[in-house]
């Protein structure tokens, strides 16, 4: 398995401008997670979906943040507008194998700078 | 507000000892322990998961889990200077089962 994929892997935009993660999970799992990581907070959750439903976006800071999960393939987040304090690494991960349904495994992050 | 929390280290150790690091968490119904291991500029990577009171081995690798203490430690035994990594414990959602809540990490350095 190619494990979670995410793109891109580095992206740096101009204050205001729309910015659009995307992510594939690893195929069969169910949940799928977007992570933001800074130095000061660290891992923070911002967004999970199960069977490609939004569970729990209580971590996505404002309304310039939206997700979705069209499919159980493929999920996006997008800023808009976005702004310099949104420049951190955010991560997708999934789980929800048979074997061990809540072991999460990440992708590779997109490390976003917005300038 | 859930919480996971670990000493940020440094922890220095020279090769070949056994590095020990530890982590408690504040959700008393939490089910799933994870150490994931993250080096610098990479993503989290998990190393190992932990479900039931005691000890667990994987090669170099034991995780360790008390909870009645609230407590998960990660012991490394020979480490080597590969070793050298930034180390989170992560807990789940005792109610949710699917929400995952990290600690800040442990950078460790392994000392050639």
């Amino acid at each position: 398995d190619a494990g979670v994929i995410q793109s891109p892997r580095h992206e740096v935009t101009e204050m205001g401008q729309e910015v659009t993660l995307r992510c594939k999970p690893i195929s069969g799992h169910n949940s799928l997670f977007w992570y933001r990581q800074t130095m000061m907070r660290g891992l923070e959750l911002l967004i999970y979906f199960n069977n490609n439903v939004p569970i729990d976006d209580s971590g996505m800071p404002e309304d310039r943040f939206s997700a979705k999960m069209p499919n159980a393939s493929f999920s996006t987040l997008k800023i808009q507008p976005s702004e310099p304090r949104d420049s951190a690494v955010y991560f997708c991960a999934s789980s929800g194998s048979d074997r061990a349904p809540t072991e999460a495994f990440f992708g590779q992050g997109t490390r976003l700078t917005v300038v | 507000q859930k919480e996971v929390e670990q000493n940020s280290g440094p922890l220095s150790v020279p090769e070949g000892a056994i590095a020990s690091l530890n982590c408690t968490y504040s959700d008393r119904v939490s089910q799933s322990f994870f150490w994931y291991r993250q080096y610098s500029g990479k993503s989290p990577e998990l190393i190992m998961s932990i479900y039931s009171n005691g000890d667990k081995e994987d090669g170099r690798f034991t995780a360790q889990l008390n909870k009645a203490s609230q407590y998960v430690s990660l012991l490394i035994r020979d480490s080597q200077p590969s070793d050298s990594a930034t180390y989170l414990c992560a807990v789940n959602d005792g109610k949710s089962n699917y929400k995952l809540t990290f600690g800040k990490g442990t950078l460790l350095t392994v000392n050639p």
